[in-house]
């Protein structure tokens, strides 16, 4: 079965520049997230989109910014890098109820962000 | 505001043997979904089991079961025969079963190492 595909997996970048993660979702589902887990830590909701449309926000910089495409892929996009931002970032996707699925969020194998 | 304690950091248990994982939380809402993530070494996000909340009977998944007390606000996993790739960390999460909130809010995790 098709799954939640991120690109690029890995990324280094300096202090003060600027980061574009990908995400495609499982054909299909209607509502992507997105986490971030920092080095031994729990992920944490940044921001979720439901049929291109912001739905939820969570603990996102006002650095980042995201958006959900015509096609449903989404773009999570991080200016003025920090130390700080280094991090694991997850996708997840999920087809709502009301669209026939169970709202379960299936995760993507997460980009590596190394901000030097 | 939801919460989700995972009180222990790590437990040890024996290959074929029975392992069970605590997982409290507290919340106001009525209706919502509870689930366990297993995250290898790889760092793959991985549904282990699902369970909604206005259903009493506790959710299985071949060797992975929980048990579900709501009045309590408790979800326990119980691993069954364990096996060395059970070894990873393991994230309780909740989610609201609002579709207007709908991210999950995780555990600290719990890492679980398998002695051969």
């Amino acid at each position: 079965a098709a799954g939640v595909i991120q690109s690029p997996r890995h990324l280094i970048k300096e202090k003060r520049e600027t980061a574009t993660l990908k995400c495609y979702p499982i054909p299909r589902h209607d509502t992507v997230y997105w986490y971030q887990q920092g080095p031994g830590q729990d992920p944490q909701f940044l921001i979720s989109f439901y049929e291109k449309m912001q739905s939820d926000k969570g603990s996102i910089p006002d650095r980042f910014s995201a958006q959900q495409f015509s096609d449903y892929h989404s773009e999570l996009n991080m200016s003025s890098l920090e130390l700080g931002d280094s991090a694991l970032y997850f996708c997840a996707s999920s087809l709502r109820v009301g669209g026939g699925g169970t709202d379960t969020q299936y995760f993507g194998p997460g980009t590596r962000l190394t901000v030097l | 505001a939801q919460t989700v304690t995972q009180s222990q950091p790590e437990m040890s248990v024996q290959e074929a043997e029975t392992v069970t994982l605590s997982c409290t939380y507290d919340t106001s809402e009525s209706d919502y979904y509870l689930f366990w993530y297993k995250q290898p070494p790889s760092r793959q996000m991985i549904l282990v089991i699902r369970q909604e909340a206005y259903k009493q009977q506790n959710a299985t998944e071949n060797r992975f079961s929980v048990n579900f007390q709501k009045a309590a606000k408790s979800f326990s996993l119980k691993i069954s025969d364990s096996q060395l790739g059970d070894a990873a960390m393991y994230f309780c999460a909740y989610r609201s079963a609002s579709g207007a909130n709908s991210k999950l809010t995780f555990g600290k995790g719990i890492t679980l190492s398998v002695r051969p």
